[in-house]
């Protein structure tokens, strides 16, 4: 079975660039039929979408980070990451790395699995 | 934006209660409607997708409903292990949580 793990930094400064690494086993990023997320929590609260990948390197934003926000894809390391510039303590969160399921049409996409996540805190 | 709105943010149950928590959509999202369950230090968990599809591996005792704006997770008898947090997410337009319902031992 498909499984992810995140990795970085956990400490970032402000201003600085947030980069993050999710590494695939258990199936090939390159099969096709999903999207490779990014999906971030702050602390205490709700969970909020940052974007997708494909593996032929086509994304999709949150309209709110998208200036902020860069993920690429790696097929020959089965990886995927995140860049997250300019951050500020608003960025303070556990993010996660998932894979969505493209569905058939008429019935959306879902999120399965999802990493176990990591904290990265921003602080000087 | 499609905003997602869940109710109630909290609620306290019995073991073997039934428990059913809504979801409402700003605007129609068809059945793009997802659940996840949350427990803490965890990464969500899948367990609803398509408004009404059990995801496979998870008891039968979830179910969920519902189309258009209003959608429903119940809990037909709730468990020691269901006690958790619960997310809805719309994949509609972009992709959106519900902010959560905790489900607390009475």
């Amino acid at each position: 079975q498909v499984q992810l793990q995140e990795s970085g930094p956990g400490l970032v400064k402000p201003s600085q660039t947030l980069s993050l690494t999710c590494s695939v086993s258990g199936g090939s990023i390159s099969s096709g039929g999903y999207y490779w997320s990014w999906i971030r929590q702050h602390p205490g609260k709700g969970l909020e979408w940052i974007g997708y990948i494909y593996y032929s390197g086509s994304t999709y934003y949150n309209p709110s980070l998208k200036s902020r926000v860069t993920i690429s894809v790696d097929t020959s390391k089965n990886q995927f990451s995140l860049k997250l510039s300019s951050v500020t303590a608003a960025d303070t969160a556990v993010y996660y790395c998932a894979r969505e399921i493209l569905a058939a049409v008429g019935t959306g996409d879902w999120v399965d699995p999802w990493g176990q996540g990591t904290l990265v805190t921003v602080s000087s | 934006d499609i905003q997602m709105t869940q109710s109630p943010s909290s609620l306290s149950a019995s073991v073997g209660d039934r428990v059913t928590i809504t979801c409402r959509a700003s605007q129609s999202i068809n059945n793009y409607l997802n659940w996840y369950q949350q427990k803490p230090g965890k990464a969500p968990k899948l367990l609803i997708y398509a408004a009404s599809s059990l995801q496979s591996g998870v008891p039968s005792r979830f179910s969920g409903s519902g189309s258009g704006t209003d959608f429903t997770l119940t809990i037909s008898s709730l468990q020691p292990e269901d006690f958790a947090t619960y997310y809805c997410q719309q994949s509609y337009i972009i992709r959106t949580f519900g902010g959560g319902t905790k489900v607390e031992i009475k």
